[in-house]
């Protein structure tokens, strides 16, 4: 599987938008990109995944660079609850696990 | 809709014992991964089970073992235990949907081995 690297941490003031970068210069073309969360002493939560377009849900926005070496995962109105460590994924059509790195530990502040 | 359930939520276990969790998979799916994270660390992958057989493992010893029933609800057995096996066991099941899976968690295992 290719690579993730993702910042730390970072902070997000409630009601601003949170973008969070990750590159994924390895990345094959039969590569999704994932974003999972965990809010602590919880399992991982599903946000949203693509190809190659953009793609937004009632969660998040996904940005795909053209060369898709890098993504961003947007929140659009951050929360308190939206604290949480994000984990930016990339995986194989068809592959079973999901690669885990260390993620970006986000803090939301009122 | 239920989603994915584990049990039990925590356990206590000596060194040297075995321990059984189970998980039961969100309604429709057929397919159980399980992973194990350590505090302060991302889940690592142990296998995932299809059609009641293994169908990928990661880099875990074969005290590591499983099983999946007729009903796609799951356990994961681990035998020998040791201070390091220590950590959060998390089940998870999946979707297919837009052409790529969908995975969907439990709460977990903590397991704490003394």
């Amino acid at each position: 599987d290719a690579k993730t690297t993702q910042p730390p941490s970072m902070d997000c003031a409630e009601g601003r938008a949170a973008n969070l970068p990750c590159n994924h210069s390895t990345i094959s073309g039969n590569e999704y990109v994932y974003w999972y969360r965990q809010i602590h002493s919880q399992g991982p939560q599903y946000i949203i995944h693509g190809l190659k377009n953009n793609e937004t849900n009632e969660m998040a926005s996904l940005i795909i660079t053209e060369d898709r070496k890098s993504s961003t995962l947007i929140l659009p109105h951050a929360t308190l609850r939206d604290t949480a460590v994000y984990y930016c994924i990339v995986r194989v059509e068809g592959d079973y696990k999901l690669s885990f790195g260390a993620g970006t530990t986000v803090t939301v502040r009122a | 809709d239920a989603g994915v359930t584990q049990s039990p939520t925590h356990l206590i276990k000596t060194r040297g014992q075995q321990v059984t969790l189970r998980c039961s998979p969100k309604s429709g799916h057929d397919t159980v991964s399980w992973y194990q994270q350590a505090l302060g660390q991302g889940p690592q992958f142990i296998f995932q089970y299809y059609e009641e057989e293994e169908r990928q493992r990661g880099n875990f010893p074969d005290r590591f073992s499983g099983h999946q029933f007729p009903n796609y609800s799951s356990e994961l057995n681990v035998n020998a235990l040791l201070l390091g096996d220590s950590a959060l066991y998390l089940c998870a099941s999946r979707l297919y949907r837009d052409r790529a899976y969908e995975q969907y968690f439990g709460p977990g295992t903590r397991l704490t081995v003394t």
